[in-house]
């Protein structure tokens, strides 16, 4: 099956830093990329959906100044959260997806833990 | 805007019972409806996939269904075991990116 990765897997950072998150799909080319947020229980929001060469697609509410994206190749998409505080402090998924045919199914990556101290 | 909604929110059964866990969503225009799995603190695991022409996909155990008219879909545990405990997610597509019910939390209890 599709294999997605993300690094790092988990960090912690001091507030104000910035951070990049970086997902990439191993063995398929990915036209669409997507970033989710999972709050501790609570279910996966979308941030944003990027197509490769691009500028992503933002949901409401998410700003796009603070949560950089960008789908430079068919492979590798990068998260940068900017000026990070503790309320940034989440679980972020990446999910990918070849839409050359169906059934246009979404690959998600690992997952990265990110503590803001 | 779809939603989904998933019923029960938790679950707790003893081992070796089947139950259902229930699946709901607002807008029957899919292209897809997918079932994940979820342990604490991990990622999600991709349990079936029910494309929008088809009524149900079987894997070992688990069974699904989808009936689009009516915006609905059933996961079927046969048999649980204690390793089956964890969060399942439901998740639908369309002309939108797979958006997920909040989950139901199951427990089954040796």
């Amino acid at each position: 099956g599709a294999v997605v990765s993300q690094h790092p897997s988990w960090v912690i950072c001091k507030s104000g830093t910035s951070v990049k998150i970086e997902c990439r799909s191993l063995d398929f080319q990915a036209t669409t990329m997507f970033w989710y947020r999972q709050f501790p229980k609570q279910s996966l929001m979308l941030m944003a959906t990027s197509n490769e060469g691009s500028k992503a697609t933002y949901e409401q509410g998410v700003e796009k100044d603070k949560f950089l994206i960008n789908h430079a190749s068919l492979t590798l998409s990068t998260l940068t959260v900017t000026s990070a505080h503790p309320e940034d402090s989440s679980f972020y998924i990446c999910s990918a997806r070849d839409d050359q045919g169906a059934p246009y199914e979404q690959y998600f990556g690992p997952g990265t833990r990110l503590t803001v101290t | 805007k779809q939603e989904v909604t998933q019923i029960p929110a938790a679950l707790s059964v003893p081992e070796g019972e089947n139950l259902v866990l229930n699946c709901s969503f607002t807008d029957s225009a899919i292209y897809n409806l997918q079932w994940f799995r979820q342990d604490p603190g991990k990622g999600l695991t991709s349990l079936l996939l029910i494309q929008s022409s088809q009524r149900e996909q079987t894997s070992g155990r688990l069974n699904a269904s989808l009936d689009k008219s009516s915006g609905r879909s059933t996961l079927y545990i046969a048999a649980s075991q204690p390793g089956d405990s964890a969060t399942y997610l439901c998740a639908v597509s369309g002309n939108t990116p797979l958006v997920f019910g909040k989950g139901t939390r199951l427990s089954v209890i040796a």
